[in-house]
């Protein structure tokens, strides 16, 4: 099982719909959480931290379900810019050092 | 605001040669990292280091060696580049705290011809 999953899409939907992706993670010891929006042949950008009682900027909310393990985020009224690739990752401290862990990305493509 | 600034976006070598891929960041982080990415693999870590002097190797770090000499820079050298090394590499920093996440610089996208 890989550490971090996501389902890579692509998610086609249409201006103003609302859209969530998933992202299960393997070790349950993991600490910290983040979604980074990365767009085409450019560098990835931290979207946001996930906390553990949920938090929202603007359109954008991300939750995470320790007993699940799996972490969501979720856009409403998706806007064409919001076309990107959405990538999870993971921090767990092991053995002293910071182990970060990145999914291979979900791809959003938000259509006219 | 945090900047990791990569010395090149782009660049072409050949086969068999000796690339050097600069890092700086301008936020004292301690943490520095390397990465490779491809499609459909995602990001993978080759090095890392939490301190001048001190390195690790991450994932995939055949074919790669790290110099940490300064808090700032972190350079990624590949000591005979070959064609399986072209790729996108990114450079991300960030403190100590596994509660921050890194910041990354812009890319460099690197050819082996």
């Amino acid at each position: 099982r890989k550490e971090v999953e996501q389902d890579p899409g692509p998610f086609n939907v249409p201006e103003g719909a609302t859209v969530a992706f998933n992202c299960t993670y393997s070790n349950s010891a993991s600490q910290s959480f983040f979604w980074y929006r990365q767009d085409c042949r450019k560098e990835p950008k931290l979207l946001m931290s996930v906390y553990s009682s949920g938090n929202e900027d603007g359109r954008f909310t991300a939750q995470l379900n320790r007993a699940s393990q799996y972490i969501s985020l979720l856009i409403r009224d998706s806007k064409l810019s919001d076309s990107a690739t959405y990538l999870c990752v993971v921090n767990l401290n092991s053995g002293g050092y910071q182990k970060v862990t990145f999914g291979t990305g979900t791809k959003l493509q938000v259509i006219p | 605001d945090v900047k990791v600034t990569q010395s090149s976006r782009y660049l072409v070598k050949r086969t068999g040669e000796k690339v050097f891929l600069e890092c700086v960041q301008d936020m004292d982080h301690e943490n520095m990292f390397w990465y490779r990415q491809d499609p459909g693999l995602g990001l993978r870590l080759i090095y890392f280091s939490y301190d001048v002097k001190m390195k690790e190797k991450g994932d995939i770090p055949e074919g790669y060696s790290v110099s940490r000499e300064k808090k700032e820079r972190f350079s990624l050298i590949l000591e005979s580049a070959s064609t399986n090394q072209t790729s996108m590499y990114l450079c991300a920093s960030s403190t100590p705290s596994g509660n921050q996440p890194q910041h990354f610089g812009d890319g460099t996208r690197l050819s082996i011809l």
